[in-house]
């Protein structure tokens, strides 16, 4: 079973602060990790995608992903309230399986 | 800016009916998915769609359940029979590529499905 792990929070961070949000996964041929952010009765939103080791940042968002550890992370930084939701990490496993593997989801809150 | 819609937002249903669920995926996408999610839970994989077939389903994919594309635009789920766990928010996706840079998949805004 391949599995997607995240801490399911909530995640508290003042406002103006660096939000730091963990995903682990257990396929070690993933190919593809994607950050979504979930309002409460809303869809997922792409956020940052990342294929590569390293950092990639979009605005106040850097992705980073350790495939040797098998981690990814997002951090926001300067945190704003309209931040607040739930951060779901998705992997694709395997290079032509197209599917998204989606982790449970971080509630993050942002305090003003 | 282009993006998936999906109709109805929010549909009752009594169980044992038949119910579909309509998406109109990105226009120059070619890979259509259909996720669910139940209530609290995490968002799960139903099917995948391209080339006008199934390429990837899920165990939750049974033979209650069926995919379309009957015209150029829209891309429909149906569920046969419902069930009370059906219950659920129904999410269609596109994405251009099946994986890599260009991959990345785009959400519509859900359908509620309540069975009762």
């Amino acid at each position: 079973q391949k599995e997607v792990e995240q801490n399911s929070g909530p995640l508290s961070v003042p406002e103006g602060a660096i939000a730091s949000l963990n995903c682990t996964y257990s396929d070690r041929g993933s190919q593809s990790f994607f950050w979504y952010r979930q309002y409460s009765g809303k869809s997922p939103e792409l956020i940052m995608s990342i294929y590569s080791n390293g950092d990639k940042e979009d605005g106040r968002f850097t992705a980073q992903l350790n495939k040797a550890s098998q981690y990814v992370s997002l951090l926001i930084r300067d945190s704003q309230p309209s931040d607040s939701a739930t951060y779901l990490c998705a992997v694709i496993s395997n290079f032509g399986n197209e599917k998204l593997t989606f982790g449970t989801g971080t509630r993050l809150t942002i305090i003003p | 800016e282009p993006e998936v819609t999906q109709t109805p937002s929010h549909q009752v249903t009594q169980m044992g009916q038949e119910v579909i669920l309509r998406c109109v995926p990105i226009s120059n996408h070619l890979y259509f998915y259909w996720y669910r999610q139940i209530l609290g839970q995490k968002v799960e994989f139903l099917v995948s769609f391209y080339n006008n077939e199934i390429s990837e389903k899920s165990e939750i994919f049974d033979d209650q359940f069926s995919v379309e594309r009957p015209d150029g635009s829209n891309f429909t789920l149906k569920i046969r029979s419902t069930k009370l766990e059906d219950s659920a928010m129904y999410f269609c996706a596109s994405s251009n590529y099946a994986t890599g840079e260009g991959g990345e998949a785009f959400f519509g805004q859900g359908t509620r499905l309540t069975v009762v």
